[in-house]
């Protein structure tokens, strides 16, 4: 049958505070992952990303954590500004095969 | 980062035509390329997968008749939309990978609205 989107769950935070969006994986084999965003009317972008044989990784105002041992990835924003507001999906790779969680809406309340 | 192009970025066409969509690496030679969908406030749904040189890989329950997919170079893929429909009307992405890389480079998106 055809396949349908999922609808995407939804996160609002006020700016300045931090945000936490997770991704529960589902491929014990993957080795790398990787946070986009997505705002509207746009094609995903590259945030950061984080191989499997680290559990954290910082970038500016962004942090990845991964848990290989529950296949958790989380993101965390620092001082959320408006600007943040958009779609925020993670990916992980295994091998040559790519699979994408459905995303998280943060919306940033001034 | 790699930047993926698409073109057009926003097409209106009307319904019983065609319309080819470009996606193009431009500054890397990508081996994969991929070609979602996306409905408003939905997630994206992976459509085809092209390799350089070999016909494309549809996921279950995409049309290939309706989708065609052409990855002639490694800086290239078409995806055209045969015989339009407005159900047809979404938010059409490409990305572009390369074999023993790491992330996908996400093109802008094509909005195709057919009437």
């Amino acid at each position: 049958g055809e396949s349908v989107g999922l609808h995407l769950p939804t996160l609002s935070v006020q700016e300045g505070d931090n945000s936490i969006i997770n991704c529960a994986y589902s491929n014990s084999a993957s080795d790398y992952f990787i946070w986009y965003k997505q705002e509207s009317g746009k094609g995903p972008q590259f945030i950061i990303d984080i191989r499997s044989n680290m559990d954290k990784r910082q970038g500016q105002r962004v942090t990845v954590l991964l848990n290989k041992t529950v296949k958790h990835l989380s993101l965390q924003i620092a001082a959320t500004q408006p600007g943040d507001s958009a779609v925020y999906f993670c990916a992980e790779k295994a091998g040559n095969q790519f699979y994408f969680g459905t995303g998280t809406s943060l919306t940033v309340i001034p | 980062g790699a930047v993926v192009s698409q073109h057009p970025s926003r097409v209106i066409c009307k319904s019983g035509t065609s319309v080819k969509i470009e996606c193009r690496s431009l500054d890397f030679q990508a081996t994969t390329m991929f070609w979602y969908r996306q409905f408003p406030k939905q997630s994206l749904m992976l459509m085809a997968t092209s390799n350089e040189g070999s016909k494309a890989t549809y996921e279950q329950g995409v049309e290939k008749d309706k989708f065609l997919i052409n990855h002639a170079s490694l800086t290239l893929s078409t995806l055209t939309v045969t015989s339009a429909h407005p159900e047809d009307s979404s938010f059409y992405i490409c990305s572009a990978w390369t074999s023993g890389g790491y992330e996908q480079y996400f093109g802008p998106g094509t909005r195709l609205t057919v009437t």
